[in-house]
């Protein structure tokens, strides 16, 4: 069964401590890997798109990498304004687009 | 004014009650898509259309129908609504051809049935 899985549920840094988030996934093909923000009372935002293990792509404070069971999206020296719940989501053969249930991330001053 | 807009963003109704959902983008997209969020679980895809014509099932379409107006309105309905629908639904655009994973979510319409 094709299944993402997201990990921490929550995770809480005071600002300028880097750390990462995990999507962990098995699907039956992988077309694409997707990163979303929401923020709360929002829609979701794209943030970036992996297609092949080894891929990587950076935006301002972020960075996402993709292996062939994972996805890491990682943080460095985060702001109060990176809070959000960050999303992936895992593009199957036929189609089909799954997402996982999220982190919430919470930075501090 | 953004790009894919989603009315009413709140609505209470009552157990039994019609409730339609509507969605109108500017993006000039083909593809529009019907999403339901609940918390701790992953977007669900309830509907989506590839052109005015084309209407197809998402994994959760049991108690939902939907209607393609226009290559810019995509509008969901609840024909009876009951308390498990309580959710936050949202209305979502892509571009190109055949399925993409890069969607353009509008704000959500939260959606109590009591």
């Amino acid at each position: 069964e094709d299944q993402v899985t997201q990990s921490p549920e929550a995770l809480r840094l005071q600002e300028g401590e880097s750390s990462s988030l995990n999507c962990s996934y098995t699907v039956s093909g992988l077309r694409g890997l997707f990163w979303y923000r929401q923020d709360p009372g929002k829609g979701p935002e794209f943030l970036f798109t992996l297609y092949s293990a080894g891929e990587e792509k950076e935006k301002e404070r972020l960075k996402a990498t993709l292996t062939k069971k994972e996805s890491f999206l990682h943080i460095t020296a985060p702001k109060p304004e990176d809070s959000a719940t960050y999303l992936c989501a895992v593009q199957a053969n036929g189609g089909k687009l799954i997402f996982g249930q999220g982190t919430e991330l919470s930075v501090k001053p | 004014d953004a790009d894919v807009t989603q009315t009413p963003r709140n609505r209470i109704t009552k157990t039994g009650k019609r409730i339609m959902l509507e969605c109108s983008q500017t993006k000039g997209h083909d593809r529009m898509y019907w999403y339901r969020q609940d918390p701790g679980l992953g977007l669900q895809l309830i509907y989506y259309s590839f052109d005015v014509k084309d209407i197809n099932k998402g994994e959760i379409s049991d108690g939902y129908s939907v209607s393609r107006q226009a290559q810019a309105k995509f509008s969901l309905s609840l024909e009876s609504a009951i308390p498990n629908q309580t959710a936050l639904y949202f209305c979502a655009t892509s571009p190109g051809q055949g399925h993409t994973g890069e969607l353009f979510f509008g704000e959500g319409s939260r959606l109590t049935v009591l």
